[in-house]
């Protein structure tokens, strides 16, 4: 199984901050790397596809990059609706994994 | 609208079964692959299973052989039928339909439902 370890695990900021999270596959994957956000209660919401396409709607601070193993998702501007847990997942193969989650807290 | 509607959790004894049931609208739902995905209270997400357009299905390890995907296109509905449960099945089920664009599937979640809970307690 392709095991995703997501970094830092929690991370505080400031509005207008830039935050970057790394995840990292335990094999390549190419750039068959999705992103997350949720927020509490709710469910997961597609940020990211391919590593580095935005979905639809999504606003253009989100970004992705990396292929291979390394991937980072940025906000380039962190906004009040940007407080969530974000989680990777690797869409190479079976079993899907996904990162642990990072969540970004108000500072 | 595109949108995924779970129903059938709740609390059952270990050992026992349910059925969680998946209404799907606003797509035309024989064409995608379908997933369930849980979530242990605080916890992350971790994939359970997913079935084809053609029904094939794959499951993740810790439920294999104790739960079954399947889906009824007559009725836009996906299932996890899940027997022999486990303390540790406790979580929260989404179903989640893939994401295809450009003729290509991109093996990502992109709409999910609102959840139901399962709790395994005797």
């Amino acid at each position: 199984d392709i095991q995703m370890t997501q970094s830092p695990s929690s991370v505080s900021a400031s509005v207008g901050d830039r935050v970057t999270i790394t995840c990292r596959a335990s094999q390549g994957i190419s750039t068959w790397l999705v992103w997350y956000q949720q927020k509490p209660g709710k469910a997961p919401k597609f940020l990211i596809y391919a590593a580095s396409s935005l979905q639809s709607g999504v606003p253009s601070r989100f970004s992705g990059s990396g292929s291979g193993t390394d991937f980072t998702l940025t906000i380039s501007s962190l906004q009040p609706e940007d407080f969530a847990t974000y989680y990777c997942q690797q869409a190479n193969s079976f079993p899907r994994t996904f990162g642990g989650g990072t969540k970004v807290e108000i500072k | 609208e595109v949108q995924l509607v779970e129903s059938g959790g709740g609390l059952v004894k270990p050992g026992g079964s349910l059925r969680l049931s998946c209404a799907a609208s606003g797509f035309t739902f024989f064409t995608y692959g379908m997933n369930w995905v849980r979530q242990a209270p605080g916890k992350g997400l971790e994939w359970v299973s997913s079935i084809t357009s053609s029904s094939y299905m794959y499951y993740a390890d810790s439920v294999k052989g104790r739960f079954t995907i399947s889906r009824d296109n007559a009725k836009n509905s996906l299932y996890l039928q899940m027997d022999s449960l486990r303390a540790e099945d406790t979580a929260v089920y989404y179903c989640a339909k893939y994401y295809y664009d450009n003729s290509r599937y991109y093996n990502a979640f992109d709409i999910w439902g609102q959840g139901t809970k399962v709790t395994v307690s005797s």
